[in-house]
């Protein structure tokens, strides 16, 4: 299986920060990499897919990149409703894997 | 819209089965693959596996393999994960999720079934 590693495990911004997350895939996933956002009791919502496009709906703070094994997703201005866990998941091999996810907190 | 229900929460004693349904309307159902992943409490997200509502093909990562089973009846636009053998560490929020084959995105997602296994 394709082992999907992010960092940090958890991040502590105010409101305005930029915040950039990493993910590293243990293999080249070219640019199969989606990102979640998960807040407590929902399911999670896809917010970037193809490792750079944005998912319709969501603002336009959150961005992708990566190509390969290593991604980010950069949220340009923390907002209030941005504290949340974010989780990468590789799409490139049939067998699905998430990253162990980012929990981000207010400072 | 585009939606997936998924069953109420449940209650099961160790070595019982339990049976999850996810009920999908606002898209063709046989268009979209439905993935199954669960969240213990605390945790992160795990994939359990997925079904093609069209063929009814399915594909099961290594640790749930002979464990998971996942169905689909065409008629209502469901599809089913059952879990055999349960262990109190099977305990956690089960989600259902759809995606296309290639870029394998989910969305939409259930909005979680709890499932509780204690004696």
């Amino acid at each position: 299986d394709i082992q999907m590693t992010q960092s940090p495990s958890s991040l502590s911004a105010s409101v305005g920060d930029r915040v950039t997350i990493t993910c590293r895939a243990s293999q080249s996933i070219s640019t199969y990499l989606n990102w979640y956002q998960q807040k407590p009791g929902q399911a999670p919502k896809v917010l970037i897919y193809s490792a750079s496009r944005l998912q319709s709906g969501v603002p336009s703070r959150f961005s992708g990149s990566g190509s390969g094994t290593d991604f980010t997703l950069t949220i340009s201005s923390l907002q209030p409703e941005d504290f949340a866990t974010y989780y990468c998941q590789q799409s490139y091999s049939t067998s699905v894997t998430f990253g162990q996810g980012t929990k981000l907190e207010i400072k | 819209q585009v939606q997936l229900v998924q069953s109420g929460a449940d209650v099961k004693k160790p070595g019982a089965s339990v049976k999850v349904s996810c009920k999908a309307s606002g898209y063709i159902f046989i268009d979209y693959y439905i993935h199954w992943m669960r969240q213990a409490p605390g945790q992160g997200l795990e994939w359990m596996g997925r079904i093609d509502p069209n063929s009814g093909g399915t594909i099961y990562p290594q640790k749930f393999q002979g464990r998971v089973s996942m169905t689909r009846d065409t008629s209502i636009n469901t599809a089913y994960m059952e879990l055999n053998r349960v262990k109190s560490d099977d305990t956690a929020v089960y989600f259902c999720a759809a995606a296309g084959a290639v870029l394998q995105r989910f969305d939409p997602w259930g909005q979680g079934t709890l499932v509780i296994v204690s004696s």
